[in-house]
């Protein structure tokens, strides 16, 4: 079985641009959320997709984007890059087929914005 | 809304010490999942402990358990023998499933340091 991945570990982007992270859902799951947690803070919740669907969404703007794939892999997608999208971005997976929702966590990646 | 609240922003203990943190919630909700993750300072986030809140028996998994009270809406977590390797982020996160969307909220954390 294997674990949660994202890419890349860390990045460099300048106010403006675009980025796109990956993740692949750790076996046997079919649920991807992301989450943004800055420094010091709690990770807050982006949306989630299910069956290539977005299934949720927080509190972010449209520039957050997402995409699934039929493996059930994920990337989220950030236009116009602010100050403030610098973070540790972290991808999560769990099964809409085991009720507790429990969530599995990659390793995250670091996102700083110049 | 949901939330979660964590009052402890840094906690210590003593190796091989046990220690308590706090987590206390709000929610109208009656059927709902509480979980504790831990993130190491390799900050890979960990499950640590579950408690679905309809089962009024205490969650345990090895040195950790939590004292769920739900009419105080309090899921505290008690770290028992601790270990060096316990030094991390915890994390205290509220779900509910609704409408086929797993929705999550997360305390902002407390940072426990073991000391040898």
């Amino acid at each position: 079985e294997t674990g949660v991945t994202q890419s890349p570990t860390h990045l460099i982007k300048t106010r403006g641009q675009q980025v796109t992270l990956r993740c692949s859902s750790q076996s046997g799951h079919n649920t991807v959320s992301w989450y943004q947690q800055a420094l010091g803070q709690g990770p807050q919740f982006i949306f989630q997709y299910y069956r290539e669907e977005e299934n949720g969404r927080g509190n972010f703007p449209p520039r957050f984007s997402g995409l699934q794939f039929p493996n059930y892999s994920s990337e989220l997608n950030v236009n116009a890059l602010e100050l403030d999208d610098s973070a540790l971005y972290l991808c999560a997976s769990s099964s809409q087929g085991i009720p507790d929702g429990a969530q599995y966590f990659g390793p995250g990646t670091r996102l700083l914005v110049l | 809304a949901q939330t979660v609240t964590q009052s402890q922003p840094e906690m210590s203990v003593q190796e091989a010490e046990t220690v308590t943190l706090s987590c206390t919630y709000d929610t109208s909700e009656n059927n709902y999942y509480l979980f504790w993750y831990k993130q190491p300072p390799s900050r890979q986030m960990i499950l640590v402990i579950r408690q679905e809140a309809y089962k009024q028996q205490n969650a345990t998994e090895n040195r950790f358990s939590v004292n769920f009270q739900k009419a105080a809406k309090s899921f505290s977590l008690k770290i028992s023998d601790s270990q060096l390797g316990d030094t991390a982020m915890y994390f205290c996160a509220f779900m509910k499933f609704f409408s086929g969307t797993y929705k999550y909220i997360f305390g902002t954390g407390t940072r426990l340091k073991v000391l040898a």
